[in-house]
Formats: C-alpha cells, sequence, structure tokens
C-alpha cells in the first residue's frame, strides 16, 4: 500500500536558519506529491504541490523537488521566520493504486522557529 | 477565498451517543472527504463521497459512521454510537476535481468521548 515517511519533530531553528524536512514515500502508481501546513489552530493548508517527476513545486519561499528515482519530495526554505512555526505533512495521492480519491499523510513534522 | 468550514469546532460526547459533525464545503466543488487524526497520529482517510454517494471508504468507515448530503450546502458525517477511539480531530475537505487534484481542508472538529 501506500505510505508517506517524514522526519520527526519537533524541529527547532533560530529565525533566519536553513529548513530542511524529509519525506519520502512508497506507491504502486505514479503519484501527485504535497506539503500541506497546519498553524496552530486551523486547517489543513496546501503548501505547494508537484504532480510529476522533477517537477518544483514551491510557495512563499519553501520548495520541493519531485525526485522520482530517490521517491522522495523534501521541503526546504532558505531562511525560516518565526510566522512559519507549524507542523507541515508530506502527503501524496495516487492514481494508481485506485487512491484518487484519498490523500496519504505522513505523521507531521513540528517545526518551531525561535527569535 | 472560498473556505471549508466546520462546525462545532470542538464536541464532547458520551460513550454511546450520537454525534453528527457538520461541513460546509466550497460551493462550485463536487468531491467530500472526511479524515481524522487520532492525537499524535497520522491524519487518515476515511471516506470519500460524489454524486450522492460513497465512492470510496477506508476500513475506518466502519457500519457506526455514515456521511450524507442532506442538501445543497452541507455535508456530515454521522457517528451512532461513538467509543472513546472515536475522539480525534475530524477533517472535512472538499475538491472540484478527484485524479491528482488539491484537497482543500477545513479546520477540524475535534470529537471527545469521555
Amino acid at each position: 500500500g501506500n505510505s508517506v515517511t517524514q522526519m520527526e519533530g519537533p524541529v527547532t531553528l533560530s529565525e533566519e536558519a536553513f529548513l530542511t524536512i524529509n519525506c519520502t514515500y512508497t506507491a504502486t502508481g505514479y503519484p501527485s506529491l504535497f506539503w500541506y501546513v497546519q498553524y496552530p489552530g486551523e486547517g489543513l493548508q496546501l503548501l505547494l504541490k508537484a504532480t510529476k517527476a522533477d517537477d518544483k513545486g514551491s510557495n512563499k519561499g519553501f520548495e520541493a523537488t519531485y525526485r522520482k528515482e530517490t521517491t522522495s519530495f523534501h521541503l526546504e526554505k532558505g531562511s525560516v521566520q518565526v510566522s512559519d512555526s507549524a507542523v507541515y505533512f508530506c502527503a501524496l495521492s495516487d492514481p494508481g493504486s485506485g487512491g484518487y480519491q484519498k490523500v496519504t499523510f505522513g505523521t507531521g513534522t513540528k517545526l518551531q522557529v525561535i527569535p | 477565498e472560498p473556505e471549508v468550514t466546520q462546525t462545532p469546532s470542538h464536541q464532547v460526547t458520551q460513550m454511546g451517543q450520537e454525534v453528527i459533525l457538520r461541513c460546509v464545503p466550497i460551493s462550485n466543488h463536487l468531491y467530500f472527504y472526511w479524515y481524522r487524526q487520532i492525537l499524535g497520529q497520522k491524519v487518515e482517510f476515511l471516506v470519500s463521497f460524489y454524486n450522492n454517494e460513497i465512492s470510496e471508504k477506508s476500513e475506518i468507515f466502519d457500519d457506526q459512521f455514515s456521511v450524507e448530503r442532506p442538501d445543497g450546502s452541507n455535508f456530515t458525517l454521522k457517528i451512532r454510537s461513538t467509543k472513546l477511539e472515536d475522539s480525534a480531530m475530524y477533517f472535512c475537505a472538499s475538491s472540484e476535481v478527484i485524479a491528482g487534484g488539491e484537497q482543500f481542508f477545513g479546520p477540524g472538529t475535534r470529537l471527545t468521548v469521555l
């Protein structure tokens, strides 16, 4: 079946530090890949997505590249801000396994950025 | 900007009671979903709904669960007889297209079963 594995948190960084949150996946087909973010007290928001190999999703200074050869979709940001403190979820949607209609999530990584 | 809304934000109930969680999807979306997140665990798919019927459900979604679109705007999740292990955050989502498309999530309802 499908699965998503992401690095354990929490991750604590100083403002302006470089962020990497690792994510790898297992899928039977050719998935679309997503990063969702959950700010305190709020719902899940799509941060970025990539639908095919070598695509780079980007938004708000965050980037992730769809690497089919390593089945990875690592999230990066060059300079984090306090306002980036949130929980980040890596996820996939895989039509190949009949999973058109559901998103498979990782466990989430809590990021705390300190001034 | 259109958004998915959910009510209530927090529901406390006694074991064995029925609860109904409500969602208002984005108005032009056609596909609706429920997910849950037990505290400290993954967000898990429960069910998807299209054209007034369930299109896919997970093994979690047993006979105690049901979904309904009672009118043109609401989408509900009913748990007939709640168990302690149903305590979780429940997220509703909706999307325009199905394959690889973005699902828009609501803020969630925290269900606590005592």
